[in-house]
């Protein structure tokens, strides 16, 4: 049971770049959520999901977009790149209000 | 922003001492949930807490939820240098405050002097 999984694990992206980060679960969660990781700003929500089909806005959403087509896969895109978007990202799975993370996505934006 | 105030930000103590922390809102919280996360990985759950008052324990970890609900403690017994790493606290709001989200505290890092 390989519980939530994010690729790549490493990223450095160029000002204006685009990318996906990926994220994939095997628990059968309908909710899903992506936060990212700054130091000393502990974890922050970027977007979320309650089921396929359906995203809303977290608490820091500009400059990401989601989409949610399967109950498995929840990926974060950025569209243009930006050096304050330097983060660690996790994607994480929840149920019964417990989430349950991946192992994250160390991004770099030069 | 978050409402969650998690104390102290870090903590350098000596294998085998006890360590405390905890988390305070002016929020009352239904949920309080404690996470420890290592070097590279991501928060991975250590206990759950869901009434006020009460008090879990696993292995040498304990954890309150406050009477108030408005606060939670983490307690670690004879500290060993597996210890180390980044531990958060996160609560759910009563109110449905923040979409209903989790609503996480910036963590406490602990180092352990062997």
């Amino acid at each position: 049971n390989a519980g939530v999984t994010q690729t790549p694990k490493f990223q450095v992206l160029k000002t204006g770049q685009s990318m996906t980060l990926q994220c994939a679960q095997d628990m059968n969660h309908e909710y899903m959520s992506w936060y990212r990781q700054d130091p000393g700003m502990g974890l922050r929500l970027i977007h979320y999901s309650v089921g396929a089909g359906i995203t809303d806005q977290g608490e820091v959403p500009n400059g990401y977009n989601v989409s949610r087509s399967t109950t498995e896969d929840f990926p974060l895109r950025l569209l243009s790149a930006a050096p304050s978007q330097t983060s660690v990202y996790f994607c994480a799975s929840s149920y019964g209000g417990i989430e349950f993370f991946g192992s994250g996505t160390q991004l770099s934006v030069l | 922003g978050q409402q969650l105030n998690q104390s102290p930000q870090s903590m350098f103590i000596q294998e085998g001492e006890d360590v405390s922390m905890n988390c305070t809102s002016s929020s009352i919280f239904n949920t309080w949930l404690w996470y420890k996360q290592d070097p590279g990985e991501g928060p991975v759950l250590l206990i759950a807490l869901y009434k006020a008052g009460e008090l879990t324990s696993n292995g040498r970890l304990t954890a309150q939820f406050g009477i108030t609900r408005k606060d939670s403690f983490l307690n670690i017994s004879a500290s060993i240098p597996s210890d180390v790493g980044i531990y958060f606290c996160a609560g759910q709001r009563e109110d449905g405050g923040s979409q209903g989200n989790l609503i996480f505290g910036k963590g406490t890092k602990l180092s352990v002097k062997p």
